[in-house]
């Protein structure tokens, strides 16, 4: 059964840029999509975007051009940069899979709160 | 982009009552849909996928139904356990979305 662990920085000063990692546990790492998911406060969750284990990603249209996703293969690991950070990035970002044929997210990993603030 | 859009945004019931909750696609998703039940400080948990399957491990007092536009998660009878956010997801557009949440608390 797979799970996900995930961890990264949590306090974060405007424009420096939010790095986050998650890695897989008991399951392949191929087959399965693996995306990045946030919830600012008081609002819903937004998908930012998603990467499979050969570095294939797909990103939001909203926040392309500050995201990029990748892999590490060899420690069945994924991960998450978005640059120019404002205080509207502040939110609880989750990783979760997707299994290839699938379109749903399970599982999902514990959450990590990030803070954007001067 | 597809938005989805869940009414009520709160919805107020007492244990043991029946829950129905909306969630509608600006354009058809096919069955592409899934919802998901969110507690604080916890990851949100799959409860449907492909709008009517329960997902491993859920109860039977759990339903997801509806396609294309119009869906809906009813929760037969109401376990303490069950008041949460729910929210609604869908894939069968790109980007993915998700709803905005349906608080469903307890009266």
């Amino acid at each position: 059964q797979v799970q996900l662990q995930q961890w990264g920085a949590g306090l974060l000063k405007p424009s420096e840029t939010l790095s986050l990692t998650c890695a897989v546990y008991g399951g392949p790492f191929s087959g399965y999509y693996w995306s990045w998911i946030r919830q600012s406060p008081g609002k819903g969750l937004e998908w930012i975007g998603e990467i499979n284990h050969s570095g294939f990603a797909n990103y939001n249209p909203s926040l392309k051009s500050r995201v990029t996703m990748s892999v590490d293969t060899s420690k069945n690991q994924f991960s998450l940069k978005v640059s120019s950070v404002t205080t509207a990035d502040t939110a609880v970002y989750y990783c979760a899979s997707t299994w290839i044929a699938a379109n749903w997210f399970d599982p999902w990993g514990q959450g990590t709160p990030v803070t954007v603030s001067s | 982009e597809v938005v989805l859009t869940q009414s009520p945004a709160t919805l107020s019931l007492s244990p043991g009552e029946r829950a129905t909750l909306s969630c509608r696609a600006s354009q058809s998703v096919n069955s592409y849909l899934a919802w998901y039940q969110h507690k604080p400080g916890q990851a949100p948990r799959l409860l449907i996928f492909d709008a009517s399957n329960r997902a491993t491990d859920i109860p039977a007092r759990f339903s997801g139904s509806g396609s294309g536009t119009d869906f809906s998660l009813t929760i037969s009878s109401l376990e303490p356990e069950d008041f949460a956010v729910y929210y609604c997801q869908q894939r069968g557009d790109w980007p993915i979305t998700f709803g905005q949440g349906t608080r469903l608390e307890i009266k």
